[in-house]
């Protein structure tokens, strides 16, 4: 089965730290691009960032970059979101997703808040 | 970047009836390389979103074939036939044209009336 499953989401103090994890399986994951979606309670989708297949190239929305970091292992099938210096609207459900949007994970929860 | 805008944001649906819904683009999502990468994304109560429809009119595996997208350029429409039961959640369109960044439409809450 296709399948993106992430981790690691939790309750953080703002300013602290937090790096989320999205392992795959059922399909070749070094073949594809990655993404992150996250979604406020109660609000849309929201594009985060991207890694290439190989990880040669990444992109972030204005929101997050210098804050949050995208990588990936291929050998691991695991692409991975560290994110810093987090704010009270970092606070989200975290989607990864496969390029194409075609599969996505369940989801990690990210709450930032004192 | 591409601002999506979708129309109606809430949709009240009588069971068997048609439903339409609406996107916008701030420009033309047809790419170099002659395709428009426009997507269709259902998210149901308490679920992540599935993918229906991409490039505008394809079905994604599994969609029931009451689901059907269409437009150009700019505008463009998703259409469920006759709405079920099972059809009642959020609705969103996506740009994957003009990245980054990916952007998606406010999203449409279908409801059963």
């Amino acid at each position: 089965e296709v399948q993106l499953v992430e981790s690691g989401g939790g309750l953080v103090q703002p300013g602290g730290s937090l790096r989320l994890s999205c392992a795959a399986s059922g399909f070749t994951f070094s073949s594809f691009n990655i993404l992150w979606v996250r979604q406020a309670p109660g609000k849309g989708l929201v594009w985060v960032s991207r890694i290439d297949s190989d990880g040669s190239s990444t992109y972030y929305a204005d929101s997050v970059k210098g804050r949050f970091t995208i990588s990936r292992d291929n050998a691991k099938n695991t692409m991975y979101l560290q994110m810093n210096s987090l704010r009270a609207e970092d606070t989200a459900m975290y989607y990864c997703i496969r390029g194409g949007f075609d599969i996505w994970g369940q989801g990690t929860m990210v709450t930032v808040s004192s | 970047d591409v601002v999506m805008t979708q129309s109606p944001l809430s949709l009240p649906v009588t069971l068997g009836q048609p439903a339409s819904i609406s996107c916008r683009s701030s420009q033309s999502l047809v790419s170099g390389d002659g395709n428009t990468y426009l997507n269709w994304f259902q998210q149901r109560p308490g679920q992540s979103p599935r993918r229906l429809i991409y490039r505008v009119s394809n079905r994604d595996s599994g969609v029931p074939d009451r689901f059907s997208g269409s437009g150009s350029g700019t505008d463009f429409t998703l259409k469920i036939s006759r709405v079920e039961a099972e059809d009642v959640g959020i609705y969103y369109c996506m740009q994957g044209t003009h990245w980054p960044p990916w952007t998606f439409g406010q999203g449409t809450k279908v409801e059963i009336k």
